[in-house]
C-alpha cells in the first residue's frame, strides 16, 4: 500500500524555526513534493527533492532521505503569513509520464505572536 | 496572465442534480488532473489526463466523470451516482515534474 505520514498540527512562534516531518512508505519513489495550502486556497508548490540532501529556497529548505524515506521541510524566521497547511506528496516510481501524486493528509502550521 | 481558473468558487446544488465544474489553463500544459480535499484529509485524485481526448481514472472515480476535448479544458462532472459529493474540488496542470493549482471550487450539495 501506499502510506504518507505527517503531524497533523504544530504550533510555532513568529521569528522562530520549525521543521515539518514527513514519512512515507510507498511502491517506488520518484519525487517528493511539498506545498504550501491557506485556508479555502489553492495549494502552491514550494519545493521538490528527488536525490538525497538539502535544497534551499530562501527561508524554505526541503530534506530528503530515501533510505530512510523521510523529508522535512525547514521554515526560517517564521512570520504570521506563513500560517497554513503543509502537503507534503509523493510521485511514485512508474508514474513519472503520468505525474501522479500521493499526498499526505497535511499539517497545520498556526504561528503565534 | 498565465494560470490556472476554476468557476465558480462557491456552488450549490440539490441532492440528485449532476453539477459540472469547469477548469481552464492557458499555460500550454499537456497534463491536467482533478483532485478532491475533504476536511482533515490528503488530497484524492479522482481522474488525470496526460493529452488530449484521453483520460484515466484516478483513485476515486466513481460517480464522476471528465471529458478533454481541447487542451485548455479539462470539466469534471459530479454525478448523482457520487454519494458524498460535498468537497472542495481542486485542478491541476503540469509542468515537467511539478503540478499547479487552480484556485479551486467549493461544493455543497443540500
Amino acid at each position: 500500500g501506499q502510506n504518507i505520514d505527517q503531524p497533523t498540527e504544530m504550533t510555532a512562534t513568529e521569528g522562530a524555526i520549525v521543521q515539518i516531518n514527513c514519512t512515507y512508505q510507498t511502491s517506488g519513489f520518484n519525487g517528493l513534493f511539498w506545498y504550501q495550502q491557506h485556508a479555502g486556497e489553492a495549494p502552491t508548490f514550494l519545493s521538490y527533492n528527488v536525490l538525497d540532501g538539502l535544497e534551499e529556497k530562501g527561508r524554505f529548505s526541503s530534506f530528503l532521505s530515501r533510505s530512510k524515506g523521510y523529508s522535512y521541510l525547514l521554515l526560517k524566521e517564521l512570520q504570521m503569513k506563513d500560517s497554513a497547511s503543509y502537503l507534503c506528496a509523493v510521485r511514485v516510481e512508474g508514474s513519472s509520464n503520468t505525474g501522479k501524486l500521493i499526498f499526505g493528509q497535511g499539517t497545520t502550521l498556526q504561528v503565534k505572536p | 496572465d498565465g494560470g490556472i481558473t476554476q468557476s465558480p468558487k462557491y456552488l450549490f446544488r440539490k441532492e440528485g442534480q449532476n453539477v459540472t465544474l469547469s477548469c481552464e489553463q492557458n499555460l500550454n500544459h499537456d497534463a491536467m488532473y482533478w483532485y478532491r480535499q475533504d476536511p482533515g484529509q490528503g488530497l484524492r485524485l479522482i481522474y488525470y489526463s496526460q493529452i488530449v481526448n484521453d483520460f484515466q481514472k484516478g483513485d476515486i472515480a466513481e460517480g464522476y466523470s471528465v471529458s478533454r476535448e481541447k487542451k485548455e479544458s479539462f470539466p469534471l462532472t459530479v454525478t448523482s451516482a457520487q454519494k458524498n459529493p460535498t468537497a472542495f474540488y481542486l485542478c491541476a496542470s503540469r509542468k515537467r515534474d511539478t503540478q499547479y493549482f487552480g484556485p479551486g471550487t467549493r461544493l455543497t450539495v443540500l
